[in-house]
């Protein structure tokens, strides 16, 4: 069964500091893996995605993630916050099996402080 | 070009009574997709419609929840009665093809609270 597992409930940075948001996952072939934000009152946004190819993609907002198939692991980064990156971050997993349907991890509240 | 729509945004309601979500996709969307997020836990899949038909209706948790697709429009999921347990953030999301990582549209939620 798919699953997906962000370690980090909270993450507090100073703005203008790098960030790094964990994610793993397990499934059980190729991954489609996702990155979503949800700010205040809004709804979950795509800040990139991954199908094949370059581990490395970039996304939406200045954010980038990096596949690594040997640790099951999709983390989120960014090289310098903003305070309106303070958000809550949410990695998901999918497969062609699953059409459209997504696995969500419990999400990462970012808080950044000026 | 309108987003997804939900509402209410909120309901707070008592154990045992009705509770109507109604969603709104982005129009010509025909792929609509409830989600939902208890307890700040994970975000999970309940069921998918294409059109009007239900596609997949695996996550949804028993049957006093009821998804309609009107005519392929609006859905609405109806929760009757309500138990404790099924408050939590209630999303749905459109997109117009069901295949992975065809861009998801999220509304911004409906927040239930059953007391």
């Amino acid at each position: 069964a798919q699953s997906v597992t962000q370690p980090d409930i909270h993450i507090t940075v100073s703005e203008g500091a790098s960030l790094e948001l964990r994610c793993n996952y397990s499934y059980g072939a190729t991954p489609y893996l996702f990155w979503y934000v949800q700010s205040p009152g809004q709804g979950l946004q795509l800040l990139l995605k991954y199908f094949s190819g370059d581990t490395l993609v970039q996304g939406i907002k200045g954010f980038e993630a990096e596949f690594k198939r040997s640790q099951s692991s999709f983390n989120l980064r960014k090289p310098s916050v903003h305070w309106s990156d303070a958000a809550e971050y949410f990695c998901a997993v999918g497969g062609m099996e699953y059409g459209n349907k997504l696995v969500f991890g419990a999400g990462t509240i970012l808080r950044v402080k000026s | 070009e309108a987003g997804v729509t939900q509402f209410p945004s909120h309901s707070v309601i008592e154990k045992g009574q009705t509770v109507t979500l109604r969603c709104d996709p982005i129009s010509g969307h025909d792929n609509l997709y409830w989600y939902r997020r208890v307890m700040g836990k994970e975000i999970k899949f309940l069921l998918h419609f294409v059109k009007e038909s239900k596609q997949d209706e695996s996550g949804m948790p028993n049957n006093r929840f009821l998804a309609e697709r009107t005519g392929g429009t609006y859905s609405t999921l109806k929760v009757q009665p309500a138990e404790l347990e099924d408050s939590g953030v209630y999303f749905c999301a459109s997109s117009s093809a069901w295949t992975v990582g065809e861009k998801l549209f999220f509304g911004s939620g409906t927040q239930l609270s059953v007391l």
